[in-house]
């Protein structure tokens, strides 16, 4: 199994430029998740989605849109990249259940440079 | 506010030392607090997972304790190697399972 692979692993945008990360996962997970690392801070969450065809809000969803057409795929969209969204994006997966025990696996990132 | 606070920063120890992290949180209600391994360049690794009735859990050389009732959690590493140099992130989640919260981790580097 691979796990948790992400497109593409380092990109450079110019500002107002739009982008699509790819998150693709093998292991038959329900849940999936898009997170931004920043330096001095912990992760976080920016959306999630709890099945194919669903997607929510994270805490910091702002100038981001997803997509989960497929269980295995989540996309994650900038429409019009702004240099406060240069980041290490890291997408997830976990399976469902309903005790909040559930392991994520993270992919290896992508690093966002927005000029 | 739901909070997860890591300390120290950053610590540098020699090969074969042992080490202790240590993780505040005042997240509530608590479901359980995990601890993450991220090596440089990659995404968080789970180390181990403790639920509130849990204080203790272990992962070969990586011993997990659990305070419940002071909020309090630390991470703590036995004869270290070179390969634990990494960030290691305390992570809670809230009761519901609605939200998770991540700290901002503690940078280990071991030298040789």
């Amino acid at each position: 199994n691979a796990g948790v692979t992400q497109t593409p692993k380092f990109r450079v945008l110019k500002t107002g430029q739009s982008m699509t990360l790819l998150c693709a996962q093998d292991m038959n997970h329900e849940y999936m998740y898009w997170y931004r690392q920043d330096p001095g801070m912990g992760l976080r969450l920016i959306h999630y989605s709890v099945g194919e065809g669903t997607t929510a809000k994270g805490e910091v969803p702002d100038g981001y849109n997803v997509s989960r057409l497929k269980k295995q795929n989540f996309l994650l969209g900038l429409e019009s990249a702004a240099p406060s969204q240069t980041s290490v994006y890291f997408c997830a997966s976990s399976k469902q259940t309903t005790s909040g025990r559930e392991t994520q696996y993270f992919g290896p990132g992508t690093r966002l440079l927005v000029l | 506010k739901n909070q997860v606070e890591q300390s120290p920063q950053s610590l540098i120890i020699l090969e074969g030392k042992n080490c202790t992290l240590q993780c505040n949180y005042t997240v509530s209600p608590f479901s359980n607090l995990r601890w993450y391994k991220q090596d440089t360049g990659r995404g968080p690794v789970s180390l181990t997972i403790m639920t509130f009735s849990e204080n203790t859990k272990s992962n070969g050389r990586y011993t997990a304790t659990l305070d419940a009732d002071t909020k309090q959690s630390s991470l703590h590493i036995t004869a270290s190697q070179l390969s634990d140099s990494a960030s290691y992130i305390c992570v809670v989640t809230e009761g519901s399972a609605s939200k998770i919260i991540f700290g901002s981790g503690t940078r280990l580097s071991i030298r040789p």
